[in-house]
């Protein structure tokens, strides 16, 4: 079946362009989260949804950032006036559910948007 | 600290060994633990959810401490296609948050 999907796969955007990321969960998946990977690092967490609503966005670095998933299905992130250290990649993960069994909990990753901001 | 920490590797082993990546968590309330790998510029995989009592998948063993706060993986008889950058995941706490990664551990398999 079809995974997680992402567009665009790569973007290059000048110093203060707003760009928009988007992710496309498995069908039927109610979690989806943003995840921010630096060159050399592990991904760190961004935004997390349930649905619709947007439960945790504890990790967006700065008010530039916004995620929404509108109908619980779909989500873009966007990042406005982008910023050098905006550059890595953005990757969307959905997940089944959020329930009590550690499989409920298991992610699956899109191959990721790779964002270089010049 | 930070909250999940690896070994930092790499690790270069020749095929057939045996290889094991420890990994330390802080966040006591997490509840779901995992071990990914993640290819050069591709997206992390999963590779094993980590049960209370560990949990084996073929060449793969995987085992919990809760006391003590420590994950490993155990690889045997590795192979080339097992080159790749092991992620220690836990998750933020409740069921179904954020997952916390660590730095990732390189293994390169060689012939």
């Amino acid at each position: 079946g079809a995974g997680v999907s992402q567009s665009p796969r790569y973007k290059v955007a000048k110093r203060g362009q707003d760009v928009a990321l988007r992710c496309d969960p498995i069908s039927g998946h109610v979690s989806l989260f943003w995840y921010q990977q630096a060159l050399g690092q592990g991904p760190e967490f961004l935004t997390y949804f349930q649905n619709e609503a947007q439960l945790d966005k504890s990790g967006l670095p700065s008010d530039r950032f916004f995620a929404e998933r509108p109908e619980g299905s779909v989500s873009t992130l966007k990042i406005q006036r982008t910023q050098q250290e905006d550059s890595a990649v953005y990757l969307c993960a959905s997940g089944l559910t959020s329930g009590g069994a550690l499989k409920d909990n298991e992610q699956f990753f899109g191959p990721g948007t790779r964002l270089t901001v010049l | 600290r930070k909250e999940v920490e690896q070994d930092p590797g790499p690790f270069n082993v020749p095929e057939g060994a045996t290889v094991a990546f420890n990994c330390t968590y802080s966040n006591s309330a997490s509840q779901s633990f995992f071990w990914y790998r993640q290819d050069c510029r591709k997206e992390p995989k999963l590779l094993m959810s980590v049960y209370s009592s560990g949990n084996e998948d073929g060449r793969f063993t995987a085992q919990l401490n809760r006391a003590s706060q420590y994950i490993s993986l155990l690889i045997r008889d590795s192979k080339l296609s097992d080159s790749a950058t092991y992620l220690c995941v836990v998750n933020k706490g409740s069921a179904g948050t954020a997952l916390i990664f660590g730095k990732g551990t390189t293994l390169s398999v060689s012939s």
